[in-house]
């Protein structure tokens, strides 16, 4: 049973325009939640993250959204730039033996054409 | 630093034979993390370690896997038999403290089972 889930499997943007990933959980438990990218052949990174007290948090081109009533979170770039082009994977932070254990989606592929 | 190293990049095996992977984590990280990417799962993670010691391996599928880490600076994964279905890119991960977003990942080996 996933508890972290993408449901768009990929997603093609007009370089300029505004991209909108969208991630669905089903714990309520979660109390952080984070977005990594991850290019071809290499390593998830790091993005933006955001606490559940929050409703929204801003890091420059990138928005993550946190509607909690609707276990909902989404993932805003504006403007979208083709170097933006990667895997978006949606990740949500349990306690788990004293350290926070990241529930991953299966991540939605982000296209982003001139 | 080099960050996560990770071994082999590539691994192509027959089913039954057994397969090692290997993970350098970024030296004075104190955990570990292993992971495993498919296109329907998306990353899951198999168990983790802090300072050498194995805390979760509830994400570990069945006995066939098993993950060890000697010292902090080396860690395997291995499967033994390996079957078809374990055909996927395995992530390690470091972290340096029980924080939720700083984990460094490697690039990951991508395992294909004949």
């Amino acid at each position: 049973d996933q508890q972290v889930k993408q449901n768009s499997p990929s997603l093609s943007v007009q370089e300029g325009r505004i991209s909108i990933l969208n991630c669905d959980y089903t714990n309520s438990m979660f109390d952080y939640f984070l977005w990594y990218k991850k290019y071809p052949a290499e390593g998830p990174t790091f993005l933006i993250s955001i606490s559940s007290i929050k409703d929204k948090n801003e890091d420059g081109r990138f928005t993550v959204f946190l509607n909690k009533s609707a276990k909902h979170l989404s993932l805003h770039i504006v403007p979208s730039q083709p170097g933006d082009s990667a895997v978006y994977f949606c990740a949500a932070a349990v306690l788990s033996g004293g350290y926070n254990k990241l529930i991953f989606g299966a991540g939605t592929r982000l296209a982003v054409h001139p | 630093d080099a960050g996560v190293i990770q071994s082999p990049r590539h691994e192509v095996t027959e089913m039954g034979q057994e397969v090692t992977l290997r993970c350098k984590p970024i030296s004075g990280h104190d955990y570990l993390f292993w992971y495993r990417q498919t296109m329907m799962r998306g990353l899951e993670l198999l168990i983790y370690f802090n300072n050498n010691v194995p805390i979760d391996d509830s994400g570990m599928p069945e006995d066939r896997f098993s993950a060890k880490m000697p010292n902090a600076s080396f860690s395997t994964l291995k499967i033994q038999p390996s079957e078809p279905r374990d055909s996927a890119v395995y992530f390690c991960a470091s972290s340096l403290s029980p924080s939720r977003e700083t984990q460094y990942f490697g690039p990951g080996t991508r395992l294909l089972v004949l």
